[in-house]
């Protein structure tokens, strides 16, 4: 069951372009964390935000959690041929992480 | 140090055959996870580990699957009579705690191919 749905699924940019990626659920969690994987690896940690409303900034990346700790956003500036990879959202609710259906990014330099 | 290994990297098995995947948890690590991910989708929860016992496996599709952690660390994945619908990867991770805030560290997971 994917209790979170990303978009867009796809995204193709230039290099030094910006971008948004969504993350939505009808679900409220008590944290909600981004990950980005690369293909045959496991997904990496980018960053954890726990307050509705919270900003982080993590160098060229910025993630927001919504208010009403249902959504989250990644907005990433002057993107990189580096920061190509599936980008997936995870809502912490009990025990579990719920994935979202990710979003995978290409870069063209 | 090391990180989170999962064994074997590929498993290709039959239809009705019996597999067993293994996961090797950063030392120290209590809490264990066990994801499966099909291409094109995010991680699905299978089951949670907090030291030996089983804290959560409500994510495990059928009483085909089954793991276990005996004593905290090592935890194997085990698949009886397997299905081409079971083919994806699987992928394992562990974490300091089972708290939510805590970290989780993934291995490379094991690609299962079912044929």
């Amino acid at each position: 069951t994917q209790l979170l749905e990303q978009s867009p699924q796809f995204l193709s940019i230039q290099e030094g372009e910006n971008l948004t990626v969504y993350c939505n659920s009808s679900s409220v969690f008590s944290s909600l964390q981004w990950y980005r994987q690369e293909p045959g690896e496991g997904p990496v940690l980018l960053v954890t935000v726990v307050t509705g409303g919270e900003v982080k900034k993590l160098k060229r990346l910025t993630f927001q959690f919504g208010d009403a700790r249902k959504d989250s956003s990644l907005h990433i500036t002057a993107a990189q041929p580096g920061d190509t990879g599936l980008y997936l959202c995870a809502g912490a609710y009990g025990n579990q992480f719920y994935f979202g259906t990710g979003t995978s990014l290409t870069v063209i330099p | 140090g090391a990180g989170v290994s999962q064994t074997p990297s590929n498993k290709v098995t039959e239809k009705g055959k019996y597999v067993e995947l293994r996961c090797d948890p950063i030392s120290g690590h209590t809490a264990l996870y066990w994801y499966r991910q099909s291409l094109g989708q995010g991680p699905e929860f299978l089951i949670y580990f907090q030291g030996t016992g089983a804290a959560d496996d409500s994510g495990l599709p059928n009483d085909r699957f089954f793991a276990v952690r005996p004593e905290g660390s090592v935890s194997t994945l085990k698949i009886q009579r397997t299905e081409r619908g079971d083919s994806a990867v699987y992928l394992c991770a562990s974490s300091l705690g089972g708290r939510e805030y805590n970290e989780q560290f993934f291995g490379p997971g094991t690609r299962l191919t079912v044929l």
